[in-house]
């Protein structure tokens, strides 16, 4: 399957700053990138679609201005957590795919650690 | 109600047995079934992948749908430690379309 690359695998950053996560699709053009959250012990939570060069839609409950994504060309997206308090701790995940593919290849996942 | 329904477990199984895990959904639209393996701290791994109705088979693996019922079934023969993972299912209509996911079942093959 394609690969999908995130840096970086694991941040850790004080409360009040912003912190961006970058996902690049390796080998293939991803048109669209989706992020999740995971909690521990959950399942992945979906938090917006993004398709390229267009404005993401984000999820019911999810803040777009804490969240920042930017899907600016086919093989990165990135998504910037604003103002992170320790709350915004999680494991983020993005997947990538495409109206082409009928799958979604998953990257390796971010670990965000709020103090 | 979830579109993805799962039992979260936990399921704790002797190394060698038979492991059954399943999901039911709701979305009749729903045409692509995966199940993904995730350990923890770690992205979720494709492991099955299901286009409509029927069975596929992998090595030990061997994945289930039956859409006339919406039911999905992941099915593990001779379960190893290594197999210890949570496992979630997933469908979707396809496209660049969104995954839906399960909640996972947190599995755990003991010596």
């Amino acid at each position: 399957g394609a690969v999908v690359s995130q840096h970086p695998s694991w941040v850790i950053c004080k409360s009040g700053t912003s912190v961006k996560i970058e996902c690049r699709s390796l080998d293939f053009q991803a048109t669209t990138m989706f992020w999740y959250r995971q909690f521990p012990k959950q399942s992945l939570m979906l938090m917006a679609t993004s398709n390229e060069g267009s404005k993401a839609t984000y999820e019911q409950g999810v803040e777009k201005d804490k969240f920042l994504i930017n899907h600016a060309s086919l093989t990165l997206s990135t998504l910037t957590v604003t103002s992170a308090h320790p709350e915004d701790s999680s494991f983020y995940i993005c997947s990538a795919g495409a109206v082409s593919y009928n799958e979604q290849f998953f990257g390796p996942g971010t670990r965000l650690t709020v103090l | 109600q979830k579109e993805v329904e799962q039992d979260p477990g936990p399921l704790s199984v002797p190394e060698g047995a038979i492991v059954s895990l399943n999901c039911t959904y709701s979305n009749s639209a729903f045409q692509y079934f995966m199940w993904y393996r995730q350990y923890s701290r770690k992205g979720p791994e494709l492991l099955m992948y299901t286009y409509s109705s029927g069975n596929k088979e992998d090595g030990r693996f061997t994945a289930q749908v039956d859409k006339s019922s919406k039911y999905i079934s992941l099915f593990i023969r001779d379960s190893q430690p290594s197999d210890s993972a949570t496992y979630l299912c997933a469908s979707f209509t396809g496209g660049g379309n969104k995954l839906t996911f399960g909640t996972g079942t947190q599995l755990k093959v003991e010596l």
